[in-house]
């Protein structure tokens, strides 16, 4: 059964660091993987979406690599902002199209 | 504009009284599913349907029923609520097509029941 961890859990930097967030799967046999942001109380909102074939997306100032063989993926924040602070989440998706969510990483960037 | 629609955002019920939440998706969506958040426990999958009439249990079904009836909505129905059935609630649908695929989420129910 896939296994999705995430690391850190929890993370509070001062705004304008340059911050990774990891995620790592056991089975990498997959066809895509998702970040996603959620706000406290809200619904999650997809931030970048890399299909099994791709090596990377990027969006304005974040960057999601994957490296299936390994079963790792970064999401890249460049010069956060206060604005950034949410939890992330990320997602696989294998054989059965059924995602499997890591738990997330609660980030609080303080000005 | 592409979404995921829940109905309601918020319900405050008592215990053994059954009530339904609404999940619509205007995408044509063949996944749809339903997931409780609880603080550290993360996303859990309740129930999921791969396309119309086919519904399969997730990893916590126990309370919970659902129906797909029609493509586009896949409510999710609590017979009979208990207190540990309060959380919030997202429901998410998603495309498969060629090994292609991205979840799109409603933006929450939070059930309290007490």
């Amino acid at each position: 059964k896939q296994e999705v961890t995430q690391i850190p859990a929890a993370l509070s930097v001062p705004e304008g660091e340059n911050l990774v967030l990891n995620c790592s799967f056991t089975d990498s046999a997959i066809y895509n993987l998702q970040w996603f942001r959620q706000d406290p109380g809200k619904g999650l909102t997809s931030l970048l979406l890399i299909q099994s074939s791709q090596r990377e997306q990027t969006s304005g100032r974040l960057n999601a690599s994957l490296d299936k063989s390994s079963g790792r993926s970064t999401l890249y924040i460049a010069a956060s902002q206060p604005g950034d602070s949410a939890t992330y989440l990320c997602a696989v998706w294998g054989g059965s199209y059924i995602p499997t969510f890591g738990r997330g990483t609660s980030l609080i960037v303080h000005p | 504009e592409a979404q995921v629609t829940q109905n309601p955002r918020y319900l405050i019920t008592v215990t053994g009284k059954k009530l339904t939440v609404t999940c619509s998706q205007n995408m044509n969506h063949e996944y749809m599913s339903w997931y409780r958040q609880d603080p550290g426990l993360g996303l859990r999958q309740i129930y999921y349907s791969m396309n119309v009439e086919v519904t399969d249990k997730g990893d916590v079904p126990e309370g919970y029923k659902v129906s797909r009836k029609e493509k586009r909505n896949f409510p999710l129905i609590l017979e009979s609520p208990s207190p540990n059935q309060t959380s919030l609630y997202f429901c998410a649908s998603s495309l498969r097509t060629g090994g292609y695929t991205e979840a799109f989420f409603g933006q929450g129910t939070r059930l309290t029941v007490v």
